[in-house]
């Protein structure tokens, strides 16, 4: 199956920065989602970006299908923010919804 | 709209026992995802189904198995439990399928002993 690499695998940070998380795939998608989950194990949907940039308020998104990545930006970060933050693809033709390693954050005030 | 719901919360079972999950998807949705999250393996897609038949599977046993009503609810059954199926099960809905914006609900606990 598709390899989902993210990174970096955990990142502590100072409310008010600004982070940029990666995930990368290795083969084609069609599309991919970026999650939240927070302390208490709910997922919450943040984009449906199988291409391209959106913005959502503090956060933004960028695929590049092409090249086998995709950013997520968080910026002004506060401690709500804080959990693990998971891409997932469907790989073409494979069927199936693949998770990537995650990457948790760590918003300290 | 209320949300997906997901019946229990928290559940211990001892192995050899068979368990079933309950989830309701969002008001509308007919598609109900299934997946498996654990602490080594991360996060699994087990099976989605879709007016009632199971479209896409995961790569897990045929102990894990589900079923899905004429009102979307859905059920997870695994039988024959075995420690290593202690996990946060979650269950996920949308309209047409696991390739658009998935709604998760808050999942089940299940603790094998």
């Amino acid at each position: 199956g598709i390899q989902v690499e993210q990174s970096p695998p955990d990142l502590i940070l100072q409310e008010g920065a600004n982070s940029t998380l990666r995930c990368n795939f290795s083969d084609s998608v069609n599309n991919l989602q970026w999650f939240h989950q927070n302390p208490w194990g709910q997922l919450i949907n943040l984009f449906y970006i199988p291409s391209g940039t959106k913005q959502n308020g503090r956060l933004s998104a960028t695929t590049v299908a092409t090249e086998r990545y995709s950013l997520l930006y968080i910026s002004s970060s506060q401690t709500t923010d804080s959990g693990v933050y998971f891409c997932a693809v469907d790989q073409t033709g494979a069927n199936n919804l693949f998770f990537g390693t995650g990457t948790r954050l760590t918003v300290i005030p | 709209k209320a949300g997906v719901t997901q019946t229990p919360r928290y559940l211990i079972k001892t192995r050899g026992q068979q368990v079933t999950l309950s989830c309701s998807p969002i008001s509308g949705h007919r598609s109900v995802s299934w997946y498996q999250q654990t602490p080594g393996q991360g996060l699994q897609f087990l099976f989605e189904y879709f007016s009632e038949t199971q479209r896409n599977k995961g790569n897990f046993p045929g102990r894990f198995s589900g079923r899905q009503f004429s009102n979307s609810r859905s059920e997870m059954n695994v039988s024959t439990l075995e420690l290593g199926d202690s996990a946060l099960y979650l269950c996920a809905s949308s309209g047409t399928g696991i390739y658009e914006k998935l709604f998760f609900g808050s999942g089940t606990q299940l603790s094998v002993l």
